[in-house]
Formats: C-alpha cells, structure tokens, sequence
C-alpha cells in the first residue's frame, strides 16, 4: 500500500476555509483515498474518499491532483468543532486480501482558533 | 439508529486475566475489524473478519484472539499472553472486505491493567 505525508500539525481561523495537504506521491493506479478524523478519545470519523476526481459531500471536498500523487481536504468553513486529528489514508480497490485494511499514520491536528 | 456499539467504554485487567470487548453493529455488514491504537500513534490492525465464522490475523494478532459466530458480533479477546494490552481498542465494519465502501468506526474501548 502506498504511504502518504502529511504536516503533523496546522492552524486555521474559525470561520475560514481549511486546507489538509496530503502527499501519495506512490500511489498507484487503484489505490483510493480516503479521509478519517478524529476527536480526541473517540472512535475516527469517515469524511470522504476518491479515486480520480474531486469530490464534495455534506462534510467536505476533496481536491486529487491529475497525476494523483497528492490531494487537499477542504472544509470549507472551519468550526471550533473541526478541531481533530485528520488521516489520509491509502488504499487498494477491489480484491486485495489483506492490502483492503486502512492504514492509519499519525495525521494532521487540525487546531481551529476563535 | 444503524450504527457500531463497542462495550464496555472503560476496562481494567489484571495479571494474568483474560477480557473480553465487545463490539456489536445492526448495519448488515460482513467485514469487521480490530484495531489498537496507542498514543500518539495511528491505528494498527489486529484482526479482521469478511464473513460469519471466517477470521484473520492482522498486523498485530499475537496475544488476541476473535471470533465470528453472528453477522452482527465480533467480539476481541485481550489474554495473558499480550504483555502491553493498554491501549485505545476501536472495532469497525463496512459492507464487504473488498468493497471501495468507507469502513465505519465505533467509539473505542479504553483497556488498562490494574
């Protein structure tokens, strides 16, 4: 399974857009991405997921770039309840075996300031 | 409400005793999941189920054990045999193990040894 990078942590204004840069710079053809987050002691949060193309449900968008070796995560206006860690997470489509399990690293901690 | 309910929230072991979690879903799904999460650090996979009365190992199975006797249950056995059992233990579930479907997580079991 492809790894991904992403900054351990970021700041982002309430009310204002938050971007989540994630880096997959190995991923292959069938490999989706997917976004959790998480709240402190709680269990991880499905967000949104995508193979080729951006995007958009009621939580977010997500943002794949054409060559597909990095994606952004965008909530478009942060909530001081957006404070979180947020994973990006690769994974291979279809039948895999034991590579369909997620792969959790150690995610961004999205910190919304008032 | 479908959802995952993992029980108890909070469970303490003793030397040499063997504890059980509980995970339960009622959103028809034939794969679930356990993971170990210790601070500060991701998700690791300890096993997995695709299907009632099948099971496998995961990254981390060594001192655990499962079993799958109903859809809707997939109960994790902490034993004497894990020497480092405290950690934050989530279970999840999604529609089929190959499917390209988000898995969905319950709000985690806290483990600690008295």
């Amino acid at each position: 399974d492809a790894k991904t990078t992403q900054p351990p942590s970021m700041d982002c204004a309430e009310g204002r857009a938050a971007n989540l840069p994630c880096n997959h710079s190995t991923i292959s053809g069938n490999e989706y991405v997917y976004w959790y987050r998480q709240i402190h002691s709680q269990g991880p949060q499905y967000i949104i997921h995508g193979l080729k193309n951006n995007e958009t449900n009621e939580m977010a968008s997500l943002i794949i770039t054409e060559d597909r070796k990095s994606s952004t995560l965008i909530l478009p206006h942060a909530t001081l309840r957006d404070t979180a860690v947020y994973y990006c997470i690769v994974r291979v489509g279809g039948y895999g075996g034991a590579t369909n399990k997620l792969i959790f690293g150690t995610g961004t901690l999205l910190a919304v300031q008032p | 409400d479908g959802g995952i309910t993992q029980s108890p929230k909070y469970l303490f072991r003793k030397e040499g005793q063997n504890v059980t979690l509980s995970c339960e879903q009622n959103l028809n799904h034939d794969a679930m999941y356990w993971y170990r999460q210790d601070p500060g650090q991701g998700l690791r996979l300890i096993y997995y189920s695709q299907i009632v009365n099948d099971f496998q190992k995961g990254d981390i199975a060594e001192g655990y054990s499962v079993s799958r006797e109903k859809k809707e249950s997939f109960p994790l056995t902490v034993t004497s045999a894990q020497k480092n059992p405290t950690a934050f233990y989530l279970c999840a579930s999604k529609p089929g193990h190959n499917s390209n479907q988000p898995q969905h997580f319950g709000d985690g079991t806290r483990l600690s040894i008295l």
